[in-house]
């Protein structure tokens, strides 16, 4: 089956411990991205990436790291979140660029 | 800055009745224009997207693009109970895979 797949699908933590969200998908697309989104505020975009080892910000890069050092799999990593980070985020992929296909969603508390 | 602008609702329409989504942004460099529709607890899932001006159809659903007045909305024939979701409007720039999502317009079809 064709998916986007996230782990963990929710996360409470504290306040600057290090966290990795993964997303990986198996369509073998060359585009990914990651948002976060807030009441209110619709889907922001943190990062995204255009192909293996090619990243670019979104809107609201700050606080955040990604890295794609393979295509299936593009990690979200929160070097010291904050309780600003606690949110809902969504990883996507798409083929060309276009057409995005979500993943599950991650539901991230920060206390 | 670039923005992309929708009434949040909510829009409540009757069983049968047109719902009407509009949504407008800011930069006119934009490419790709998206209609993504998100149930509550659940990820966007693609709807219609459209890449230049005038209307395009698929099923009940239709999506106008001007880009002279650099709006895009979209048409929903004889509403379903099963249409009430958040309706989320989306603008991919010229050159890259940058994404801007409006806030969504909440709908609402009573039966």
């Amino acid at each position: 089956e064709a998916q986007v797949t996230q782990n963990p699908r929710y996360l409470i933590t504290v306040t600057g411990k290090k966290l990795t969200v993964t997303c990986s998908q198996n369509m073998n697309h060359e585009y990914m991205s990651w948002y976060r989104q807030d009441p209110g505020l619709g889907l922001r975009q943190i990062y995204y990436s255009m192909n293996v080892e090619v990243t670019d910000k979104g809107d609201v890069p700050e606080g955040y790291k990604v890295s794609r050092k393979e295509k299936r799999n593009f990690p979200l990593i929160l070097e010291s979140p904050s309780p600003n980070q606690t949110s809902l985020y969504f990883c996507a992929s798409s083929l060309t660029g276009d057409t995005q296909y979500f993943g599950p969603g991650t539901r991230l508390t920060v206390l | 800055q670039k923005e992309v602008e929708q009434n949040s609702g909510p829009l409540s329409v009757p069983e049968g009745a047109i719902a009407s989504l509009n949504c407008t942004y800011s930069d006119r460099v934009s490419q790709s224009f998206f209609w993504y529709r998100q149930y509550s607890g659940k990820s966007p899932e693609l709807i219609m997207s459209i890449y230049s001006n005038g209307d395009k159809e698929d099923g009940r659903f239709t999506a106008q693009l001007n880009k002279a007045s650099q709006y895009v909305s979209l048409l929903i024939r004889d509403s379903q109970p099963s249409d009430s979701a958040t309706y989320l409007c989306a603008v991919i720039y010229t050159g890259g895979f940058k994404t801007i999502f409006g806030a969504g317009t909440r709908l609402f079809v009573k039966a």
